[in-house]
């Protein structure tokens, strides 16, 4: 069956550009997860959202970032005016089970680089 | 606030030695602990789910252990195999919140 699935595999992009990158959970899942991964580190949580409505936005880091899910499926992360900084593995994960079986399955990432 | 540590952070073993991998987490509050294994440059696929309720999973060579009490997790890897190498992660959850993660364990497995 099909996973998470993630768009593009790849962003190169310049300094101070907008970028956005693309989530496709699994068919059914309600929750939604937003994390990012830099070099050495574990994923690191940006937002959730159950259903349509992000329920936790806690891990933004700023408001240049900034993620929607309008029909309750696709999901689209947003990053304006991108720094060096924001160079990252951005994965998205969903989950259909709530309580201790909130198994969360991950896609394969988006590799950003701003250059 | 939640905090995963890993231990060790990177190892090295012969082909067929069976292994254990550390995690210890601060806050025993938590629904499940996952563990992943991520291949470089790649995304994470899920190894095991063990719920709060539960002390171990099993599935192939791998086996998890949860002591909630403590903080540990350990995930033994049987009879280890060069396919085993990769980065394993462990993450805590609680309930619908996202999950906190350490920072891996880099395994090796040399044939």
């Amino acid at each position: 069956g099909a996973g998470v699935s993630q768009t593009p595999s790849n962003k190169v992009t310049e300094k101070g550009k907008y970028v956005e990158l693309r989530c496709d959970p699994i068919s059914g899942h309600t929750a939604l997860y937003w994390y990012r991964q830099s070099l050495g580190q574990g994923p690191e949580f940006l937002i959730y959202f159950q259903g349509t409505g992000a329920a936790d936005d806690s891990g933004l880091p700023n408001d240049r970032f900034f993620a929607v899910r309008p029909e309750g499926s696709v999901s689209t992360l947003k990053i304006q005016r991108t720094e060096r900084g924001d160079s990252a593995v951005y994965l998205c994960a969903s989950s259909l089970m709530s309580g201790d079986r909130n198994e969360q399955f991950f896609g394969p990432g988006t590799r950003l680089t701003v250059l | 606030k939640q905090e995963v540590t890993q231990i060790p952070a990177a190892l090295s073993v012969p082909e067929g030695e069976n292994l254990v991998l550390n995690c210890s987490f601060t806050d025993s509050a938590i629904y499940n602990l996952q563990w992943f294994r991520q291949d470089p440059g790649k995304g994470l696929t899920s190894l095991l789910l063990i719920q709060s309720s539960q002390r171990e999973q099993t599935s192939g060579r791998l086996n998890a252990s949860l002591d909630k009490s403590s903080g540990r997790s350990t995930l033994y890897i049987a009879a280890s195999q060069p396919g085993d190498s990769a980065t394993y992660l462990c993450a805590v959850g609680s309930g619908n919140t996202p999950l906190v993660f350490g920072k891996g364990t880099r395994l090796s497995v040399i044939a």
